[in-house]
């Protein structure tokens, strides 16, 4: 079975800030991974994906996330924090065909000005 | 393209009542995806559709059904209302092949007393 393990169910980061979520996952075949971010009263948009091939990869809105196969790991970081990035951010993982998605707990993002 | 269109926004139903939710995908989208949201579980999956059979299951009670029709449209029917049953109910839409992203509608939220 998959899991998803997101550390940290809060973050809060300074306005132009690093900011980073980390997210570990376990699957015993190579996995699809996703991010995807939802903000208040609305469903989830897709961030980024990882299939196959680079294993950096540049999403929407300046996220970006390095998929490591030895750290079970595919964290999202921007390098610099925008007030409209508070909101929360889910790191997803299916390794089947079709679209059944296992989803972290999710990370709540608070940027302070 | 118009985005998936969940259909209501809000339902407030009683213990015991039945309640069906629509969904309608992205044009030319054949796979449609359901998925409850609660603050104590997060986000589970529930059930996928594409071209009209469900292809892929969650761990949810039999009470939980859905269906697809020939435009693609859906519906999930929840009998027998709980109140553990108080959730955001997430559709989404992919073309449906490996790993293709979902599209999330903003979702039904559903209220039992």
């Amino acid at each position: 079975a998959q899991s998803v393990t997101q550390l940290g169910s809060h973050v809060s980061v300074s306005e132009g800030a690093l900011v980073l979520l980390r997210c570990n996952y376990s699957s015993s075949v190579p996995p699809y991974l996703f991010w995807y971010v939802q903000y208040p009263n609305q469903g989830l948009q897709l961030l980024l994906k990882y299939t196959t091939g680079a294993t950096l990869v540049k999403g929407i809105n300046g996220f970006e996330a390095e998929f490591k196969k030895s750290e079970t790991s595919f964290h999202l970081t921007k390098p610099s924090a925008h007030m409209s990035d508070a909101a929360e951010y889910f790191c997803a993982v299916t390794k089947a065909a079709g679209n059944k998605l296992t989803f972290g707990g999710g990370t709540r993002v608070l940027v302070k000005p | 393209k118009a985005g998936v269109t969940q259909t209501p926004r809000y339902l407030i139903k009683t213990r015991g009542q039945q309640v069906t939710l629509s969904c309608s995908p992205i044009s030319g989208h054949r796979s449609v995806s359901w998925y409850q949201q609660t603050p104590g579980q997060g986000l589970q999956f529930l059930f996928e559709y594409f071209s009209e059979t469900q292809r892929n299951k969650g761990n949810f009670p039999g009470r939980f059904s859905g269906r697809q029709f020939s435009n693609s449209r859906s519906e999930m029917n929840v009998s027998t209302l709980e109140l553990g049953d108080s959730a955001l109910y997430l559709c989404a839409s992919s073309e449906g092949q490996d790993a293709s992203p979902l599209h999330f509608g903003n979702g039904t939220r559903l209220t039992v007393t």
